[in-house]
């Protein structure tokens, strides 16, 4: 079955960027999205189709795919970013979703 | 605005069947270009997805669960119905529904609903 690997873990400094990468054969040959989870919530969709950003996310927010690997950049990363990051492609008709990433801005 | 919740037990049995069942507003399931999506999250741990369905009746399962889902949809009652038979404390999670959007390949959850709590024990 198909596999997407996060790091389990990133640290930033406010203001500065955070990359967290998703790991996956062939990747690039299908759509990443990325969602973001803050304890007790929902998930929130932050980057869809690679790179597309929906309405009221905002810009600092970006995404890329190529290879084997995807990547949600978050640019001047902000307090309130501190959350769960989890990638999702498809296989087929099945979602298949990495095993998260706790972003720490401190 | 878009919404979706989640309905159903807060406890199950061992054994038992769970059906949960997901109401959406603002939308329609009739829509060909919108699906549901089950997703659950056990205490602690990260996503996975279950299940979804389109308006044309198109489904799919998890592989390792395909045994025992069954998902269905009213259009009339706005309602997509989640069955997962034979339940086990392995199951106790959190069960969001969501709105998928996009085309094959390239769907994508854009909405979800708060997440009903589902413990399995006896």
């Amino acid at each position: 079955s198909y596999e997407l690997t996060q790091p389990p873990s990133v640290s930033v400094s406010p203001g500065q960027t955070a990359s967290i990468t998703c790991s996956g054969d062939k990747l690039g040959d299908k759509y990443a999205c990325w969602y973001q989870q803050k304890p007790g919530q929902s998930p929130v969709l932050v980057i869809y189709q690679d790179s597309k950003r929906p309405s009221g996310i905002p810009e600092r927010f970006s995404g890329s795919n190529s290879g084997d690997t995807a990547t949600l950049t978050i640019s001047g990363t902000q307090s309130m970013d501190e959350a769960d990051y989890y990638c999702q492609a498809w296989d087929s008709s099945t979602a298949v979703f990495g095993g998260g990433t706790h972003l720490t801005v401190l | 605005q878009v919404t979706l919740k989640e309905s159903g037990p807060a406890l199950v049995k061992p054994t038992e069947t769970l059906t949960l069942t997901c109401t959406v507003s603002e939308f329609s399931l009739s829509n060909a270009r919108m699906g549901v999506t089950w997703i659950r999250q056990p205490p602690g741990k990260a996503l996975e997805w279950l299940a979804h369905i389109f308006s044309n009746d198109d489904k799919s399962y998890r592989t390792s669960l395909k045994s025992r889902l069954t998902i269905s949809m009213d259009t009339s009652k706005s309602q997509v119905v989640l069955t997962m038979t034979n339940m086990d404390p392995v199951d106790t999670a959190t069960y969001f529904c969501a709105r998928l959007m996009g085309m094959a390949a390239a769907w994508y959850f854009d909405f979800w609903g708060r997440g009903t709590l589902v413990t399995v024990s006896s």
